[in-house]
Order: structure tokens, then sequence, then C-alpha cells
């Protein structure tokens, strides 16, 4: 079983849509999770942390579910320059490495 | 985030030489810096923990000898790829942590393609 698992798409959704994405991951230890973006053949970028609480930034939303360890990340009112694939990413237990998901790719269609 | 610098950004070289790469941490002193490995498709893969003044830590499967890290100073590490071999072409990425919140900022990559 893979540690970080994701749908890898595509989602072809119009502009406007909202969009989910789901992720899991393995280590019931891991202590800090995170969404990155990342361009075709660009490096990741950082979109959020993720929070217990959950945690909203402008259209994007994460939410973090320790006990059945899922983490998701909603995206309201998709743009085309939203167009990307999406990385879920987790702390390797309690230690600093990051455990990457292969990603979900996403093409928002005008 | 912190601002992380790469170069080169694209290499092509021949079988059986070394190629070396920088990542230069460029707004804060970076104690570590990791090097991640990303093929066409595929997820990063840590390489290799780099820390300041010490050895650095490979990760299971990668070898030390073929893959040299050194981080002489808190704004530089390198990764050099010795003897490379054409299954070495890859995406190659290094990072830096935000103390405290292991957030992770990367820099731009090296392309590396073995011929």
């Amino acid at each position: 079983r893979k540690e970080v698992e994701q749908d890898p798409g595509p989602f072809n959704v119009p502009e406007g849509a909202t969009v989910a994405f789901n992720c899991t991951y393995s280590n019931s230890a891991s202590q800090s999770f995170f969404w990155y973006r990342q361009d075709c053949r660009k490096e990741p970028k950082l979109l959020m942390s993720v929070y217990s609480s959950g945690n909203e930034d402008g259209r994007f939303t994460a939410q973090l579910n320790r006990a059945s360890q899922y983490i998701s990340l909603l995206i309201r009112d998709s743009k085309l320059s939203d167009s990307a694939t999406y990385l879920c990413v987790v702390t390797g237990g309690a230690t600093n490495k990051l455990i990457f998901g292969t990603g979900t790719l996403l093409a928002v269609q005008p | 985030g912190a601002v992380v610098s790469q170069h080169p950004s694209r290499v092509i070289c021949k079988s059986g030489t070394s190629v070396k790469i920088e990542c230069r941490s460029l707004d804060f002193q970076a104690t570590t810096m990791f090097w991640y490995r990303q093929f066409p498709k595929q997820s990063l893969m840590l390489m290799a923990t780099s820390n300041e003044g010490s050895k650095a830590t490979y990760e299971q499967g990668v070898e030390k000898d073929k893959f040299l890290i050194n981080h002489a100073s808190l704004t530089l590490s390198t990764l050099t790829v010795t003897s490379a071999h054409p299954e070495d072409s890859s995406f190659y990425i290094c990072s830096v942590d935000s103390y405290g919140t292991y957030e992770q900022y990367f820099g731009p990559g090296t392309r590396l393609t073995v011929t």
C-alpha cells in the first residue's frame, strides 16, 4: 500500500465549477499535512497547510480527518489558472521528511 | 516562504561523466536542505537530507557514493551525480524547510539528461 494515495484523475471541469480532491495516508503518526501545486515540468509550490480544524484560503478549503487518515481539498469557482497537478503531502511520522502522493491532475476547461 | 535557487536548470551530459547541481537558500540560513528526484508521471521521492557541516542522510536504496552531497555553508548544498548513466536522467529538486512548521520550499529544479 502506498503511504499517500490520491486519485490521479484527470479531473476535467468547466470554469466556475467546484471540485474536490481526496487523499488518504497510511502512517497514523504523521504530524503535518499539506497540499502542494505542481505545474507541468516545474517545482511544487505550497498551496496550503492542513489543520485538524480545517482551513480556508480564498477559494481553497482543506480538511483533515485524523481518525480516518483522510485529507481533502475543495476548490470553488475554478479558474483556468487552477489547472495543475495537486499533490497531497504528509510528514513521515514524527519527522520533517515529506511523503508525496502521485498527484491529482486538474484541467479547467473554458 | 523561503526563496531557493538551483543551478543549472537543465544539463545534458554523456554517460560516465559527473554532474554537479547547486542549491542555494537566498533569504535565510538553512541548516537542513533536502534533495528529491522525480521521474516522469511519478511523485517526488526524497533522496537525502543534507545537513550543514555534517554528513548527509540518505534514504534507503539511494547510493551515497553515486550521489555525493556537500552542505558546506548555511546557504549552499551541492549534489554531484557521479558516473551518470541514462537511468539517472530525471528532475532533481532541492528544498529547504521553514523552521518549526515542516513546510518545505522548493528550488526550480534541474532537469538532467544523460545520453
